[in-house]
């Protein structure tokens, strides 16, 4: 059973760095697959923010490359978000996410962590 | 990016009732679909994916229809526990891959 646990500060203050970790359980991120972050503000729907490969091949949301980056740890079965210079409208509730990928069948997210509630405030 | 729009925003139906969705895409996106359920306080749990076919352990009562642009999220005899938030996702468009806007099915 694949498992997904995001962990980090629930409050950040403004202008400030978010940093989130999920750690993985039941597969290895080394076997494949790519492993997303989505955000939700409170009572909105889901933005996607960016995706990375076990090799640490990175995509990212346009709207947010400029202050995001997500990296890997294979060792610790891992990966992590940072969003720089945050402001009040990245209160968001964090998911990660596997992204699961075949052929025939092609992408979805199909295991999400619990979520983690992320507020900027001072 | 592709836009998709999901109606109606919110859908009053009985238990029991059919519950149908709509999702569009602002442009085709082939049959690269997948429709997520959401409960308060609770992460989205995948039901569909390639537009129809349910994952794993999703009751038969759920199912998916469409292609292109149009989709259909079909809930046929709703019961008490699908009362929920319903998104789409577009995955044609590698690596950005964008959800609706969300159809809140509440119990009328």
């Amino acid at each position: 059973q694949v498992q997904l646990q995001e962990s980090g500060p629930g409050l950040v203050k403004p202008s400030e760095t978010l940093s989130l970790t999920c750690a993985v359980s039941g597969y290895s991120i080394s076997s494949g697959y790519y492993w997303g972050w989505i955000r939700q503000p409170p009572g909105k729907g889901l933005e996607w923010i960016g995706s990375i490969y076990h090799s640490g091949s990175t995509y990212y949301n346009p709207s947010l490359k400029s202050r995001v980056t997500i990296s890997v740890d294979t060792s610790k079965n891992q990966f992590s978000l940072k969003l720089s210079s945050v402001t009040a409208a990245d209160t968001a509730v964090y998911y990660c996410a596997r992204l699961y990928y075949d052929i025939l069948t092609g992408s979805r997210y199909d295991y999400w962590g619990q979520g983690t509630l992320v507020t900027v405030s001072s | 990016e592709i836009v998709m729009t999901q109606s109606p925003a919110t859908l009053s139906v009985s238990p029991g009732e059919r519950a149908t969705l709509s999702c569009r895409a602002s442009q085709s996106v082939s049959s690269n679909l997948a429709w997520y359920q959401q409960k308060p306080g609770q992460a989205p749990r995948l039901l569909i994916y390639g537009a129809s076919t349910r994952a794993t352990g999703i009751p038969a009562r759920f199912s998916g229809s469409g292609s292109g642009t149009e989709f259909t999220l079909t809930i046929s005899s709703l019961q008490s526990e699908d009362f929920a938030v319903y998104y789409c996702q577009q995955y044609n468009n590698w690596p950005r891959f964008t959800f609706g806007g969300g159809t809140k099915v509440e119990i009328k």
